[in-house]
C-alpha cells in the first residue's frame, strides 16, 4: 500500500524567509507519481508540480523549488522569499500509475506574516 | 490543463436528505474521481468514476451512500445520500489530462457541504 508523509503540520515564517515542505513517501511500485497541490483558503486545489520516478532532476520555477531524492523517498518543496500570498495549505500526493488515484499527504499549513 | 466546474459550489442540507453534486469538464477525460476533504483534513478518494459502467469505490464507501454516474466523457455527478452532519465536507471532482510525455490530475474548484 502507498502512504504519504508530511510530518510538518504548520509552518509559520515572516515575509521574504524560504520555507521547506518535507514530503515522504512509500510504496512498492518502482514507477510513480509524485505531487504537489496548493490549496489557499478559497479551498480550491492548484496544481504546482508533477514528477516521475525515473526522473530525479531537481525542479525550480520561480520562487519554487522541487528536490527529489529516491534514496530517501522524499519529494521536498521550498518556496524561496515568502510572501503573504504563499499562505495556504500545500499537499504532497503520490500516484502508483499514471492516471490512477492519488494518495495525499496530510497536509503542511504555511502562514506567511508582513 | 482543463477547466472543471462543479455545481453547486455550496450548500446547507437537513440531515436525511440527499445531494447530487454535477461536475462538468470543458474536454473529453477517461478518468474522473471523486474526492472528500473533511474539515481540517486531507483528501480522500470516495471512488473513480467509470464511463459506462458502475463506479470503483474505496473502502470505507459504498454506492448506496454515494451513488455515482458517469452518462459520458465530460461529465459525471456524486450524490450523498440519506445526509448526515458527519458528511459535511468538500466535494472534489478531479480529471486526469494524459498525452504521450505528460499525465496531470486537476481539481474542479470543489462543492462545500454543510449538514444540519
Amino acid at each position: 500500500a502507498q502512504k504519504v508523509t508530511q510530518a510538518q503540520t504548520e509552518i509559520s515564517v515572516v515575509e521574504k524567509e524560504d520555507v521547506t515542505l518535507d514530503c515522504v513517501y512509500e510504496t512498492r511500485d518502482t514507477t510513480y507519481y509524485l505531487f504537489w497541490y496548493k490549496q489557499p483558503p478559497s479551498g480550491e486545489l492548484v496544481f504546482l508540480i508533477r514528477r516521475n520516478s525515473f526522473d530525479e532532476q531537481n525542479e525550480i520555477s520561480g520562487r519554487y523549488s522541487w528536490n527529489f531524492q529516491k534514496s530517501t523517498s522524499s519529494f521536498n518543496f521550498t518556496i524561496t522569499a515568502s510572501q503573504v500570498v504563499d499562505s495556504a495549505v500545500y499537499f504532497c500526493a503520490l500516484s502508483e500509475a499514471a492516471g490512477n488515484k492519488l494518495t495525499f499527504g496530510g497536509g503542511t499549513r504555511v502562514l506567511v506574516k508582513p | 490543463s482543463a477547466v472543471i466546474s462543479q455545481k453547486p459550489s455550496r450548500d446547507i442540507c437537513q440531515r436525511g436528505t440527499s445531494l447530487t453534486i454535477q461536475c462538468q469538464v470543458d474536454s473529453q477525460v477517461t478518468m474522473m474521481f471523486w474526492y472528500r476533504q473533511q474539515p481540517g483534513q486531507s483528501l480522500t478518494l470516495i471512488a473513480t468514476a467509470n464511463q459506462g459502467s458502475e463506479a470503483t469505490y474505496e473502502s470505507g464507501f459504498v454506492i448506496d451512500k454515494f451513488p455515482i454516474s458517469r452518462p459520458n466523457l465530460t461529465f459525471s455527478t456524486l450524490t450523498v445520500s440519506n445526509m448526515s452532519p458527519e458528511d459535511s465536507s468538500i466535494y472534489l471532482c478531479s480529471v486526469v489530462l494524459q498525452g504521450p510525455l505528460s499525465y496531470e490530475q486537476y481539481f474542479g474548484p470543489g462543492t462545500r457541504l454543510t449538514v444540519t
